[in-house]
């Protein structure tokens, strides 16, 4: 079975301060990675995906993730954070010939204003 | 509708009781999912729809939890005779395409449906 970590499980930053989340997974073949927020109250909603090609994708408000294959990784970026940015922030691996999808424990991210 | 609904949003059961949650997906979305997540954790897979076919089955923990979608769209989740360690929010999320064999997409979840048990 795969599995996912994520080895920050609560980081606070100020406002402006750069982000880097931590993902790696175990499983050896084909991989499409994702990452989701969840904002106070709301549903998870993607905020980037990998299938294929770039291994730099860039999502939605500003972030970016970069996937590196021999580290089996898949750590989230963003330059400049905004206290909007406090939320649940979970990585996820679909392996290519599967169904499932595997979720980390999730990072909880507090930005101070 | 606009997005993944699901109901109750939240249930409160009493030991041994059967519960029933009810997933609407995006309409027109093949795959549908259902997760658990427990305090603290991660998602976890129970079970994939792919329209009408329960084509996964594995995550779901015992055989007191059901699942089905008999038309393609709406989905319930039946847990019976509830245990305290049942107590988590079930998310139903949906595709737009098949998963697997090469396919995947993004999953469109709910809001989730929080289940305590007493």
């Amino acid at each position: 079975a795969q599995s996912v970590s994520q080895h920050n499980h609560h980081v606070i930053l100020s406002e402006a301060a750069s982000l880097e989340l931590g993902c790696n997974y175990s499983y050896g073949g084909t991989v499409n990675l994702f990452w989701y927020v969840q904002y106070p109250g709301q549903h998870l909603q993607l905020l980037l995906k990998y299938f294929s090609g770039d291994p730099l994708v860039k999502g939605i408000k500003g972030f970016e993730a970069e996937f590196i294959k021999s580290k089996f990784s898949f750590n989230l970026r963003k330059p400049s954070v905004q206290w909007s940015d406090t939320a649940e922030y979970f990585c996820a691996v679909n392996a290519n010939t599967g169904n499932q999808f595997y979720f980390g424990t999730g990072t909880s991210l507090t930005v101070i204003p | 509708g606009a997005g993944v609904s699901q109901s109750p949003r939240y249930k409160v059961a009493k030991r041994g009781q059967d519960v029933a949650l009810r997933c609407d997906p995006i309409s027109g979305h093949v795959s549908l999912f259902w997760y658990q997540q427990a305090l603290g954790q991660g998602p976890e897979f129970l079970t994939y729809f792919q329209n009408e076919a329960q084509l996964d089955k594995s995550g779901l923990p015992s055989d007191r939890f059901f699942a089905e979608r008999p038309e393609g769209s709406v989905s319930t989740l039946k847990i019976q005779r509830t245990q305290q360690e049942d107590s988590a929010v079930y998310l139903c999320a949906s595709s737009l395409v098949g998963v697997g064999g090469g396919n995947t997409g993004e999953l469109f979840f709910g809001e989730g449906s929080r289940l305590t048990v007493l």
